[in-house]
């Protein structure tokens, strides 16, 4: 099946700092992608819908200018946290849309952040 | 708004029991429903999905029927193995709607923590 992979699997930061999480469909191209936020023994909450060439849709209480989203190629997009705080602290998951082939998301492993 | 409500786990079963988790949706027009699964350590795996009422998703021994007029989608699966452990999700797909934004998103359920013993 299609594959969705995230870089990295885990980091963690001081403070203060930023941090930026890849998210690649490998073998299909993606105009679509989603980053979610998952709490611990919750429910994935999303974020964001990433569009390729243009710009990201928040969900209403999402900060667009703390979790930035580039979307600049039909394989990858990234979210960045800026300015991270201990808050931010989660498991960030990232999805990809196949519509040409299976119209189904394919989910990435996630990343854990923890924040300092 | 589109909303899932999900059982509430965790749930414990022996190996070769029969499994049940409820699922119901809240949401305009038709939404396609799916099941995902985590595994420990994965990603969000689709198990099964249906798009249309009555449909019936199957995979893996897993079995799961759009019901509209109890808008449910419940999981079941005959006899579960130690290797079904894992978290389920069931989760809703927004439609396209007259300048709707929903079309494509998922909106999950709380997740259902299943252990199975041998």
């Amino acid at each position: 099946g299609a594959v969705v992979s995230q870089h990295p699997s885990r980091v963690i930061c001081k403070s203060g700092t930023s941090v930026k999480i890849e998210c690649r469909s490998l073998d299909f191209q993606a105009t679509t992608m989603f980053w979610y936020r998952q709490f611990p023994k919750q429910s994935l909450m999303l974020m964001a819908t990433s569009n390729e060439g243009s710009k990201a849709t928040y969900e209403q209480g999402v900060e667009k200018d703390k979790f930035l989203i580039n979307h600049a190629s039909l394989t990858l997009s990234t979210l960045t946290v800026t300015s991270a705080h201990p808050e931010d602290s989660s498991f960030y998951i990232c999805s990809a849309r196949d519509w040409g082939r299976t119209d189904t998301q394919y989910f990435g492993p996630g990343t854990r952040l923890t924040v300092l | 708004g589109n909303s899932v409500t999900q059982m509430e786990g965790p749930v414990t079963l022996s190996e070769e029991a029969f499994l049940t988790i409820n699922c119901t949706y809240t949401a305009t027009g038709y939404p396609s429903l799916f099941w995902y699964v985590q595994y420990p350590g994965e990603g969000l795996q689709l198990l099964l999905k249906a798009t249309k009422a009555d449909d019936k998703g199957s995979n893996k021994g897993f079995e799961a029927t759009y019901r509209k007029e109890t808008t449910s989608f419940h999981l079941e699966k005959g006899s579960v193995q130690v290797s079904d452990s894992a978290v389920y999700f069931c989760a809703l797909s927004g439609v396209p709607s007259a300048g709707g934004t929903s079309y494509g998103k998922l909106t999950f359920g709380q997740g259902t923590i299943l252990t199975v013993h041998p």
